[in-house]
């Protein structure tokens, strides 16, 4: 899997888009970016993924850039339960075989009152 | 659908005992997975499986076990419980098949080794 590197923290006004932004410069042409985010005490949960076009669904916009090796997860109007640690993952999308999935510190997310 | 489920939520171990994290989905998913997350760190893979009587280790597997002789489970055993197995361990589940695909985590289960 490409190696990701993401920003430890980052702060938001509630109310306000959150840009969450997620480099991958080694990124491979089969592989998908995903993110997850991760509440305090909580199992991650999966938000998006994509593999170059941009995508939209009900939690969150995924950008990324037309080299694939970057991108940015954008919450439009972040909320206080939005507070929690995000992961930008990269990996196949093919189905064949088990895809050992790494997970790094990803960026903690606070959003203020 | 329940998801993917954890028993117990908290356990507290003296060192040297055993005990088995339960883990079960109802996705009727192949691939499950066992991680462990430690204050700071991101999720660490212990073991995974891709299927029913198959399993594999991941990057931290020593001082556990895992077989899944169910689709629906996949129990996780503490062997002989040390303080460094204190963590948070998370099962995961997701179809082989149809991808790219999400994983489904548990609630997680905070294990104390005394």
């Amino acid at each position: 899997d490409a190696k990701t590197t993401q920003p430890p923290s980052m702060d938001c006004a509630e109310g306000r888009a959150a840009n969450l932004p997620c480099n991958h410069s080694t990124i491979s042409g089969n592989e998908y970016v995903y993110w997850y985010r991760q509440i305090h005490s909580q199992g991650p949960q999966y938000i998006i993924h994509g593999l170059k076009n941009n995508e939209t669904n009900e939690m969150a916009s995924l950008i990324i850039t037309e080299d694939r090796k970057s991108s940015t997860l954008i919450l439009p109007h972040a909320t206080l339960r939005d507070t929690a640690v995000y992961y930008c993952i990269v990996r196949a999308g093919h189905s064949g075989g088990y895809q050992k999935v790494t997970f790094g510190t990803g960026t903690k997310l606070q959003v203020i009152p | 659908n329940a998801g993917v489920t954890q028993t117990p939520k908290f356990q507290v171990l003296k060192t040297g005992q055993s005990m088995t994290l339960q883990c079960a989905q109802d996705m009727n998913h192949e691939y499950m997975s066992w991680y462990r997350q430690d204050p700071g760190m991101g999720l660490r893979l212990i073991h995974y499986s891709v299927g029913a009587g198959i399993t594999d280790q991941g990057e931290v597997p020593n001082g556990y076990n895992v077989s899944r002789s169910t689709t629906e489970d996949f129990p996780l055993r503490l062997l002989s419980a040390a303080p460094s197995q204190t963590s948070v361990y998370f099962c995961a589940s997701r179809p082989a098949t149809g991808g790219p695909y999400e994983q489904y985590f548990g609630p997680g289960t905070r294990l104390t080794v005394t």
